[in-house]
């Protein structure tokens, strides 16, 4: 089956600190979404991206489905940015999002 | 509008007593998945239904665990005969339809059996 790759597997910047997480997948989706799992566990959709950029405030992502990876930067860091961020993609033929790992980010004052 | 609905949002139970969870899916949604997350791990699939029907469920355990979604209230996703090892959050997501792939998360149940 497919295979989500995301890395870093974890990552501490300091609070203003900008970051890129990435992730890999080894076929081809139909769909790819970044999620933001917080520390309450509560899964936060941040994008639905299969291909192209998108950017809502301080985060933006890009998928180059062509080469089977996506990016999601996050600029000036918050606190409240700290958790585990799940890219998760769809692969054809499949029913089920597959998920990567995870990123655990802190942010720190 | 409210977006998915899960509950209970913990629950407790002893080893061999039933665990029930529900979904109900965002408004105008018809298309139901269960995920599973152990402890610092990814998601996992389990199952994705439709309304009275059954899609797919080649991540559901074979035994102790099944899931429904009826024609009218909430998916139920049901596990029989509890084990600590069940013990996770059950995390739930709806769409639209299956062409419109974006699916959206509840808050999970976290089921912890003692």
């Amino acid at each position: 089956g497919i295979q989500v790759e995301q890395s870093p597997p974890d990552l501490i910047l300091q609070e203003g600190a900008n970051s890129t997480l990435r992730c890999n997948f080894s076929d081809s989706v139909n769909n790819l979404q970044w999620f933001h799992q917080n520390p309450w566990g509560q899964l936060i959709n941040l994008f639905y991206i299969p291909s192209g950029t998108k950017q809502n405030g301080r985060l933006s992502a890009t998928t180059v489905a062509t080469e089977r990876y996506s990016l999601l930067y996050i600029s000036s860091s918050q606190t409240t940015d700290s958790g585990v961020y799940f890219c998760a993609v769809d692969p054809p033929f499949n029913n089920d999002m597959r998920f990567g790992a995870g990123t655990r980010l802190t942010v720190k004052p | 509008n409210a977006g998915v609905m899960q509950n209970p949002r913990h629950l407790v139970r002893r080893r061999g007593q039933e665990a029930r969870l529900r979904c109900s899916p965002m408004k105008g949604h018809s298309h139901v998945y269960w995920y599973r997350q152990l402890p610092e791990e990814g998601l996992k699939f389990m199952v994705y239904l439709q309304k009275e029907n059954i899609i797919d469920e080649s991540g559901m355990p074979k035994e102790r665990f099944s899931a429904e979604f009826p024609k009218e209230g909430p998916s139920i996703l049901r596990i029989q005969q509890v084990v600590r090892g069940d013990s996770a959050a059950y995390f739930c997501a709806s769409s639209a339809d299956r062409d419109s792939y974006e699916q959206y998360f509840g808050p999970g149940t976290r089921l912890t059996v003692t």
